[in-house]
């Protein structure tokens, strides 16, 4: 079973440009959170979907960043209009439900690395 | 809301030393506590969680965490460091909320001196 599976790896953008991170979940997961890591800080909770909802955007900057995840395919990030302070690791997470006490285990990808000149 | 603190951002052991690293939360319900660990450019990897169980968890890798309700702590500790534990780990809570978002500390980066 493929753990979570994110692309690209590494992006270079210029500033202006748009950036997409792509995640596919675990299989049977339909849970899937992103988070953010600024250097030298803690991962920073952007949003949390499910298949074609968002339920919670209360991490996400309120502009120019937007997150989907439809039904077929992966949850997409889109980061509109870069600028330098977007430079960071994102990463994605999904779990098969939202109860931590459980079996609810958060599963991490390697993250997509973004780099804005 | 809840929240984690992790006192020191960067401890360094020698290799067969006690690993120690603290973490406190502050929560206004029983929390589930986590512990991930993190190598170079890649993702995190749960090393232990807290789930009101046993206040002694034992985790992957030798590692193990008590819960300390009392002084509101979940510290890391091993008894005997190895090379391969240099990483960075990362304290969690879960928010207990219908969402099951986690929320990290800062982080704590390991190094290990031979």
């Amino acid at each position: 079973n493929a753990g979570v599976m994110q692309n690209p790896r590494h992006l270079v953008r210029r500033r202006g440009q748009e950036a997409r991170l792509r995640c596919s979940p675990m299989k049977g997961h339909s849970h899937v959170y992103w988070y953010r890591q600024l250097p030298e800080e803690g991962l920073k909770f952007m949003v949390y979907l499910q298949k074609e909802n968002i339920i919670d955007e209360s991490g996400m900057p309120k502009e120019r960043f937007s997150a989907e995840f439809p039904k077929e395919g992966p949850s997409i990030l889109r980061i509109q209009q870069v600028v330098r302070g977007d430079s960071a690791a994102y990463f994605c997470a999904s779990s098969l439900t939202v109860d931590r006490g459980l079996t609810g285990e958060l599963f991490f990808g390697e993250g997509s690395r973004l780099t804005v000149l | 809301a809840q929240s984690v603190t992790q006192l020191g951002s960067h401890v360094s052991v020698s290799e067969g030393a006690l690993v120690l690293l603290r973490c406190n939360y502050s929560s206004s319900v029983p929390p589930y506590l986590f512990w991930y660990v993190q190598y170079p450019n890649q993702g995190l990897q749960l090393l232990l969680k807290y789930t009101s169980a046993a206040t002694l968890v034992k985790g992957i890798n030798g590692f193990e965490a008590e819960f300390k309700k009392s002084e509101t702590s979940f510290h890391l500790t091993k008894p005997s460091a190895h090379m391969s534990d240099a990483a960075e780990y990362f304290c969690a809570v879960s928010d207990k909320s219908n969402t099951g978002k986690l929320i990290f500390g800062q982080g704590t980066t390991l190094q290990v001196k031979p």
